[in-house]
């Protein structure tokens, strides 16, 4: 069975640092990879989906990286704001899923103060 | 209402109680999906719809029954839960086309308390 695993669980850091949130799985054999976001009270949001193809993916200040032989990806969030604050997600789509099947680490809650 | 919509936000109920959670997605897609959020675990499927099939998590206790009587619409409808219940309910949606540019669109969730 997939396991995803997120570290930090939890980060604090004040605005303008430059980030890395890690995520790892044990099963390399993945369609995708997804970063999401989640605010407090609400739902996930879609940050970047990286294709098992791909080595990593650019939207703005974010940029993810895959490793898929190591079971590897880095978040890496650049000039860090307190608009950053949420928790982000991992998910990976197994090969071999059925339909819609994905496998979530717990999240990296972060912080940024001003 | 854009995207995809959950209600109630907020239910507590108690464990001889009969609720429904509703979800419907704006989006002209052709797959929803009920997620489990729960403090103790990472998100977990719980069931899936598309026109043409559906699956099934087999660890979901017979006591959640989902229905989805049309692309847009997908209930939950919830019968003596109990405690270890409570947790946030996430329906999502996606266009089912090419499995690995798939990317699913969440709505806010329902948070259940179960009593």
């Amino acid at each position: 069975k997939q396991e995803v695993t997120q570290i930090p669980a939890a980060l604090s850091v004040p605005e303008g640092e430059n980030l890395v949130l890690n995520c790892s799985f044990t099963d390399s054999a993945i369609y995708n990879l997804q970063w999401f976001r989640q605010d407090p009270g609400k739902g996930l949001t879609s940050l970047l989906l990286i294709q098992s193809s791909q080595r990593e993916q650019t939207s703005g200040r974010l940029n993810a990286s895959l490793d898929k032989s190591s079971g590897r990806s880095t978040l890496y969030i650049a000039a860090s704001q307190p608009g950053d604050s949420a928790t982000y997600l991992c998910a990976v789509r197994p090969e071999r899923s059925t339909l819609g099947r994905l496998y979530f680490g717990r999240g990296t809650q972060l912080t940024v103060w001003p | 209402e854009t995207g995809v919509t959950q209600t109630p936000r907020h239910l507590v109920m108690g464990m001889t109680n009969k609720k429904s959670l509703k979800c419907e997605q704006h989006l002209g897609h052709n797959a929803m999906y009920w997620y489990k959020q729960s403090a103790k675990k990472p998100l977990e499927l719980m069931f899936v719809y598309s026109l043409e099939e559906r699956v099934e998590n087999n660890s979901v206790p017979s006591r959640f029954s989902p229905e989805c009587p049309n692309s847009s619409h997908l209930f939950l409808h919830l019968h003596t839960l109990q405690p270890e219940d409570s947790a946030l309910y996430l329906c999502a949606s996606s266009q089912v086309a090419i499995r690995y540019q798939e990317t699913q669109y969440f709505g806010p969730g329902t948070r259940l308390l179960v009593l």
